[in-house]
């Protein structure tokens, strides 16, 4: 059974970082790609970040490029959102999502249940 | 980047009705790399249609995906309250993008 368990979020002052985690299970995590999506609060479905299966393509949301940083350690079957500069408008629940193949080309098969970050004072 | 609209913004239905979802890019989608999600309120995302017309893994054939180029449509036959739920249609070319959502309600 394929799970995806994102843990890290929480509130954190503007200005401030979080770094989020996402533990795999239940398929081959070195396989395929991995994607951070989030969902504000009134807002729709945002596509933040991707990495590749092997690290060689990495791409970010303009909202987000050069703040946040997406990695991912094989050997550990888990992704990571490293989010600095925070600003309000970061508030949302941010999902794990399990591309259906190795590169950004395939639909998101499976996603996490989500975790909330609050940027607020 | 390719911009996703969806329409209508709200769907109020009874049950047992049809229900007709629009997506439209403002430039064609490559490949028809157009997947349609449900998200129920409550739940995570989950996968309905790839490809702008398979069915993913454990989906009912209530639901079916249509179209081509810019113009894509998901269609829910006789619906069930279990349906209620945001559908959002996403391209997953370069970058990923998703449209802003249609609400299914039941009335």
């Amino acid at each position: 059974e394929v799970q995806l368990v994102e843990t890290g979020g929480g509130l954190v002052q503007p200005g401030r970082s979080l770094r989020l985690s996402c533990t795999a299970s239940g398929f081959t995590f070195r396989d395929h790609a991995m994607h951070w999506v989030r969902l504000a609060p009134g807002k729709g479905l945002e596509w933040v970040s991707g990495i590749s299966w092997d690290f060689g393509s990495i791409d970010y949301a303009d909202s987000v490029r050069g703040r946040f940083t997406i990695s991912r350690d094989n050997g550990k079957n888990s992704l990571y959102l490293q989010m600095d500069s925070l600003r309000p408008e970061d508030t949302a629940f941010y999902y794990c999502t399990k591309s259906g193949g190795y590169n950004r080309n395939y639909p998101l098969d499976f996603w996490g249940q989500g975790t909330l970050v609050t940027v607020s004072s | 980047e390719i911009v996703l609209t969806q329409s209508p913004g709200t769907l109020s239905l009874s049950p047992g009705e049809g229900a007709t979802l629009s997506c439209r890019a403002s430039q064609s989608v490559v490949s028809n790399y157009l997947a349609w999600y449900q998200q129920r309120p409550g739940q995570a995302p989950r996968l309905l249609i790839y490809g702008a017309s398979n069915r993913a893994t454990g989906i009912p054939d209530r639901f079916s995906g249509s179209g081509s180029g810019t113009d894509f449509t998901l269609a829910i036959s006789r619906l069930e309250p279990e349906d209620v739920a945001v559908y959002y249609c996403q391209q997953y070319g370069s970058p990923l993008t998703f449209g802003g959502g249609t609400k299914v309600e039941i009335k």
